[in-house]
């Protein structure tokens, strides 16, 4: 079964910090792993998004660690700030279907 | 107007009502797909349909039917519906092609479902 397992559920941030989230994927035939923002009212949008010939890809403050061989990819997001306080959702797909992760919710504080 | 517009935003029904959510996508893709957003599952892939034909039905219950005219409209019908269904349907839209595209999903702002 396709599945993407994402945590923590939930994380607090201070203003400044690394937010880091962790999505884990079973598997082996994705190939495509996006992370997606969704501001309260809105819906998701694309944040970043990386394939697995790659290692990392930062795009601004955003960064996605893939690890091939754990199967795990990771958001860190640097210097975060209370603009960024979204829910955030991992995802991965080998076709036209997009597995989503659980989401996590992100508070930065000022 | 641009983008993937979903009406109405907010929808109240009894559980003997019918009503349908439209979405529209003006950006000239060629998928569309309905998503369930609830505290208990937060993205979870209803319907898919490419170029126009539906290719994805998610073990939906049958109370939920999907319509896809043409490749810019896309609604979901909802007939019988159990107040667990509350929850938040969003609209997606993306271009599938023959060579690798990105596939980005963009969506609407949703409609916000509420069964009495």
């Amino acid at each position: 079964q396709q599945q993407v397992k994402q945590s923590p559920q939930s994380l607090i941030v201070q203003k400044g910090g690394i937010s880091i989230i962790n999505c884990a994927y079973e598997n082996t035939a994705f190939d495509y792993f996006p992370w997606y923002q969704q501001f309260p009212g809105k819906g998701p949008a694309l944040l970043i998004a990386i394939r697995p010939d790659v290692s990392e890809k930062k795009e601004g403050r955003f960064t996605i660690s893939f690890n091939k061989s754990a199967k795990q990819f990771s958001l860190h997001i640097m210097d975060s700030q209370p603009g960024d306080s979204a829910t955030y959702f991992c995802a991965a797909k080998p076709d036209l279907m997009l597995t989503f992760g659980g989401g996590t919710r992100l508070m930065v504080k000022p | 107007e641009t983008g993937v517009t979903q009406t109405p935003r907010h929808l109240v029904m009894g559980m003997t009502n019918k009503k349908s959510l439209k979405c529209e996508q003006h950006l000239g893709h060629n998928a569309m797909y309905w998503y369930k957003q609830s505290a208990k599952k937060p993205l979870e892939l209803m319907f898919v349909y490419s170029l126009e034909e539906r290719v994805e039905n998610n073990s939906v219950p049958s109370r939920f039917s999907p319509e896809c005219p043409n490749s810019s409209h896309l609604f979901l019908h909802l007939h019988t519906l159990q107040p667990e269904d509350s929850a938040l349907y969003l609209c997606a839209s993306s271009q599938e092609g023959i060579q690798e595209e990105t596939g980005e999903l963009f969506f609407g702002e949703g409609s916000r479902l509420t069964v009495l």
